[in-house]
């Protein structure tokens, strides 16, 4: 099992420019969701999935998008770049709420200048 | 609005010496849960705790979660240089984890 994945690890972008944060899962996992980490804020929740074609706002939605046509796939997505956006961002897995077990990809790196 | 304050911030021990990590919120959790990140990777998961009162213990780490699930510890006996790390509590509530402040511990040998 390769776990959670993330691509890219690194990305620079520029004010305004759209991208998408890729996350796969091979473990069958039912619940997803993405954070942002930032100096002395720990990690916030922006979007989460409990299952294919149900997602949900977290704490810090805004400026991000989020799909779950599959159960492996939970890609984010950046309509126009701020530099606000400048951050870490981690993807997570667990099977479902009950086993409370979430498991983290490397994360991406992601500058918006 | 951040719902979990971890305290210290920092610290800076040495070998041998015994720390503890308080995680704490005015709102109950269904579940606390603890994670140790390494510079440049995804937090792993080292312990989850769900009933109040309870008490779990990973070698030199031991967690407890607060009778009324508000609030939690972390408490490391000897500790060593592979110890270091970002320690982070992460409470659950419908679904929603909140995460908090992080604790960077350095234990120096």
């Amino acid at each position: 099992n390769a776990g959670v994945t993330q691509t890219p690890k690194f990305q620079v972008l520029k004010t305004g420019q759209s991208m998408t944060l890729q996350c796969a899962q091979d473990m069958n996992h039912e619940y997803m969701s993405w954070y942002r980490q930032d100096p002395g804020m720990g990690l916030r929740l922006i979007h989460y999935s409990v299952g294919a074609g149900i997602t949900d706002q977290g704490e810090v939605p805004n400026g991000y998008n989020v799909s779950r046509s599959t159960t492996e796939d939970f890609p984010l997505r950046l309509l126009s770049a701020a530099p606000s956006q400048t951050s870490v961002y981690f993807c997570a897995s667990s099977w479902d709420r009950t086993t409370y077990e979430q498991y983290f990809g490397p994360g991406t790196r992601l500058t918006v200048t | 609005t951040q719902l979990l304050e971890q305290s210290p911030q920092f610290l800076s021990i040495q070998e041998g010496e015994n720390l503890t990590v308080y995680c704490n919120s005015s709102s109950v959790f269904s579940s606390l849960q603890w994670y140790r990140q390494e510079p440049g990777e995804g937090p792993v998961l080292l312990v989850t705790v769900v009933t109040g009162g309870e008490v779990k213990k990973l070698k030199r780490l031991t967690f407890q979660f607060g009778d009324a699930r508000k609030d939690s510890s972390l408490h490391i006996t000897a500790a060593q240089p592979g110890d270091t790390g970002l320690y982070l509590c992460a409470g659950e509530r419908t679904y929603k984890y909140i995460f908090g402040t992080g604790t960077r511990l350095k234990v120096l040998a």
